[in-house]
Order: C-alpha cells, then structure tokens, then sequence
C-alpha cells in the first residue's frame, strides 16, 4: 500500500524563523515520484518540485530546500527565512509507476507565518 | 498558456439537482483525474482516465460520473448531489498515463456547496 504521512497539521512560525516540514512516504515501487505543493488561501496548488526515487541529491531553489532520504523514506521541505506569505497548507505527495498515475497526497501541514 | 480550466469556481446548488462540472486541459494529455479535498483528509482521487473512453475509479467514487468521449475534456458529473459532496474538487492532467509520471497540472479548483 502507498501512504504519506505529515504528521505536522498546524506549525506556527515568527517572521525569519526556519522552518521544516516532514513527510515520511511508504511504497513498495522502486520507481516513483515525490511532490510538494503550496496551497495559499486563494485555494489553488502551486506546484513547488518533483523528485524521482533515483535521485535522492538535496536541491534549493532560494529560500526553499528539500532533503530526500530514502533510507528512512523521507521528502522533508525547509523554508529558511520564512514570510508571512510563506503562509499555506502544504501538500506532500506521492506516485509510483505501477499506480496507474495515482497520487496520492498527505494530510497536508498548514503554515502560519506571524510578522 | 498550457492549463487546465476548470467551470464553475463556485457552486452553490441544492439536493439532488443534477450538475456537471467540466474540466478541460490544452496540452494534449492523456491522463486526467478529479480530486476533492475536505478539511483534514487531504486531496483524495475520485475518478481519473488513462485515455479517451478510459475510466476507472479512484479511492471515492461513490456519488459521482465521469466521461471522457475527447482527450482535452473531462467532465466531473454528479447525479444527485448530496451535503456530504459539499467539497473543493480540483481536475490534474499528466502528459501520460502509464504510470511513468512527468508532472501533474492542476485546475483551480471548484468550490461546491450542496444544501
């Protein structure tokens, strides 16, 4: 079975602060995609990255990185600095290839970030 | 601009009134999805389709129809709707669907009310 799990539903951070938000996965596929999407209140999803299970480098992309470890089977997303406009739910998702394209979302982890 | 439009935004309708909310994607993909997402359950998949006249169900069909007679449209339909489909519903293309995922576009998403 394919599983995501945020455990973290509700952070709230101070203007500046770093913050992580966890994502641990479970599948049995060796081929498989990670996903974070943004979601601000306007309510649509903002595509953030992808990543493939061959590729486990940690990428950055200015204020926002993410670290990919598959020994412990977790797509963890750091915002360094964090802004109020930073404030979103966040969506961990997960597709491998034998799942018919499915993806399959976490819970989704709300950020609050106070000025 | 490649997207996926996605009619109406909002929707208010009563009981059992049928309604159709239509999804519709330019970049020539072949697989297509509806999800819907409630407060604290995340985006769930109801419906999605490999191709034209390829339909299978998600992990909540339940209440809803799909179709998909053309590649560029695929209408989310449901019959009598009832207060518990009261939901954001959001339609994602992907340029394939054999399970090998090149990224997902999401709709903006519809906001449905049924009272």
């Amino acid at each position: 079975a394919q599983k995501v799990t945020q455990a973290q539903t509700e952070i709230s951070v101070v203007e500046k602060e770093d913050v992580t938000l966890d994502c641990v996965y479970e599948t049995r596929d060796t081929t498989y995609y990670l996903f974070w999407y943004k979601q601000p209140p306007s309510g649509e999803l903002v595509f953030l990255i992808r990543r493939n299970s061959f590729d486990e480098q940690n990428e950055i992309s200015g204020r926002y990185s993410w670290n990919f470890q598959k020994s412990t089977s977790s797509f963890n997303f750091t915002i360094t600095a964090s802004q109020v406009v930073d404030s979103a739910v966040y969506f961990c998702a997960l597709s491998s290839g034998g799942s018919q394209g499915n993806l399959i979302f976490g819970k989704g982890t709300k950020l609050s970030v106070k000025p | 601009e490649a997207q996926v439009t996605q009619n109406p935004r909002y929707l208010i309708t009563v009981t059992g009134k049928k309604l159709t909310v239509t999804c519709s994607q330019n970049m020539n993909h072949e697989y297509m999805s509806w999800y819907r997402q409630d407060p604290g359950l995340g985006l769930r998949q109801i419906y999605y389709s490999m191709n034209v006249e390829v339909t299978d169900k998600g992990d909540v069909p339940e209440g809803y129809k799909v179709s998909r007679k053309e590649k560029r449209n695929f209408p989310l339909i449901l019959e009598s709707p009832s207060p518990n489909q009261t939901s954001l519903y959001f339609c994602a293309s992907s340029l394939t669907g054999t399970g090998t995922v090149l990224g997902y576009t999401f709709g903006s998403g519809t906001r449905l009310t049924v009272v």
